[in-house]
């Protein structure tokens, strides 16, 4: 059974540094063809894919927020961090964590339940 | 603005068959046959419905059906019931990452 779960502050201020922490179980990040990737959904809108890390560590990230997002992996742990600088108000949404891996087209197939990320002072 | 375009909305009856599109804007989503859908319902994480644009992952009632053709991929709900009211949503890849849809809301009457 897959199963990811995010974990992270539920309120951060505005300008600082977000780190959130996806733990999973029942795969692997060694296996080929796997990969984890973060999404956000701001209440009431629609699904925004942030990033992604494959197993051999290649990186990937929204055009539109590549400068200010990180993504780092622990095979040992079984976790993928995303960091994501300079928090704004409308940075605020629920993030997922979510598996990916070739047999499934290589898109999102097992999601965490979501974690809200509030950004106010 | 997103380059996966799904109509806001779509509704039909218990029994009615509904369709949802997801055209890509400057891409020929056909073209790499890598299409997933998603069901969310409300304060819930979105459930893998389609993927590889008609496949179904175990457990997906074979009500749900997707297809495609050029720059649009559909997913079809046969049967209509109640509790497909839902959002839900297509992804594909976008250059070197992933694109979702909008999102469509499916009301059942």
């Amino acid at each position: 059974q897959i199963t990811l779960k995010e974990s992270g502050p539920a309120l951060v201020k505005p300008t600082q540094t977000l780190t959130l922490t996806c733990t999973f179980s029942g795969f692997s990040l060694n296996t080929p063809g796997v990969g984890v990737d973060w999404i956000r959904q701001p209440p009431g809108k629609a699904l925004e894919w942030l990033a992604l890390i494959y197993w051999d560590d290649d990186r990937r990230f929204s055009p539109s927020l590549r400068g200010r997002l990180s993504i780092t992996r622990d095979t040992s742990k079984n976790q993928v961090v995303l960091t994501m600088t300079n928090m704004a108000p409308v940075d605020t949404a629920t993030y997922y964590c979510a598996r990916s891996a070739y047999e499934y087209g290589d898109l999102p197939d097992s999601w965490g339940q979501g974690t809200l990320v509030t950004v106010s002072s | 603005q997103s380059a996966l375009s799904q109509p806001a909305s779509v509704s039909g009856s218990p029994g009615q068959s509904i369709t949802i599109s997801c055209t890509a804007a400057n891409y020929d989503v056909g073209a790499y046959n890598l299409v997933s859908w998603y069901q969310q319902h409300p304060g819930k994480a979105p459930r893998l419905m389609i993927y590889e644009a008609n496949k179904r992952p175990s457990g997906i009632s074979d009500r749900f059906s997707g297809s495609q053709s050029g720059s649009t991929a559909s997913l079809t709900i046969s049967r209509l019931h109640p509790e497909d009211e839902a959002d839900y949503y297509c992804c594909s890849y976008a250059g070197r990452g992933r694109m979702f849809g909008g999102g469509t809301k499916v009301t059942v009457l």
